[in-house]
């Protein structure tokens, strides 16, 4: 079973519009992970939040997490079309990475 | 620096052949992984080995066997494929537990 689960499934927006996708997961985490993985590609690490932080910046992405609710989000501000990709939260517990299902985003140009 | 590395890039097996699957990193990572993704799914973790010297089974370790041949090499194994095999199997490092995840390209493997 997955602990994170990301919300929407797609994602279609025009290119310069902002980008928010969402992660629930389940139980109790040390940090919580997002990547981003292009067509056919590995995985890239984007950015990581310790479970005692509340936002963290880079670049255009900004990221939030909230423990009581456990929830994260993951914004794109100012997207482009080369964002076009699908993209995971990934929750770490016990020294292992748990994924979700993942949010295909399509930035149109 | 190469970073993960996999091979082969690509696959096909026939149902009940064996093959191994091979993963290096040049990093100097302690911790290693299998995972399996299949289409439009995340990736589930099939074994993992948090040191040199130790393996671990994931979420989804039927069928597979693991070793880790020193710090930099770890292999998969399909002792006899299965058509539910079919996937794309990557490997990752990382430095430890609770660090970012580096990825290799991925094998996609297809059993008939």
């Amino acid at each position: 079973s997955q602990q994170g689960e990301e919300d929407p499934q797609a994602l279609s927006i025009q290119e310069g519009e902002n980008a928010t996708m969402n992660c629930s997961y389940k139980t109790s985490i040390n940090n919580l992970q997002w990547y981003r993985q292009n067509s056919g590609r590995g995985l890239v690490h984007l950015i990581l939040i310790r479970s005692n932080e509340r936002e963290k910046h880079s670049g255009r992405l900004r990221v939030t997490l909230d423990t009581s609710k456990k929830s994260s989000s993951l914004l794109i501000t100012a997207s482009r079309a080369a964002d076009t990709a699908s993209y995971f939260c990934a929750t770490d517990s016990s020294y292992k990475l748990i994924f979700g299902s993942g949010t295909r985003l399509l930035v149109r140009p | 620096n190469a970073g993960v590395t996999q091979t082969p890039k690509f696959q096909v097996l026939k149902t009940g052949q064996s093959m191994t699957l091979q993963c290096a990193q040049d990093m100097n990572h302690n911790s290693m992984y299998w995972y399996r993704q299949d289409p439009g799914m995340g990736l589930r973790l099939i074994y993992y080995s948090a040191s040199e010297g130790t393996t671990d089974k994931g979420e989804v370790p039927n069928g597979y066997n693991v070793s880790r041949l020193n710090k930099r090499e770890f292999s998969l194994r399909l002792e006899s494929a299965a058509p539910s095999q079919t996937s794309v199997y990557f490997c990752a490092s990382t430095a430890g537990g609770r660090y970012e995840q580096y990825f290799g390209p991925g094998t996609r493997l297809t059993v008939t």
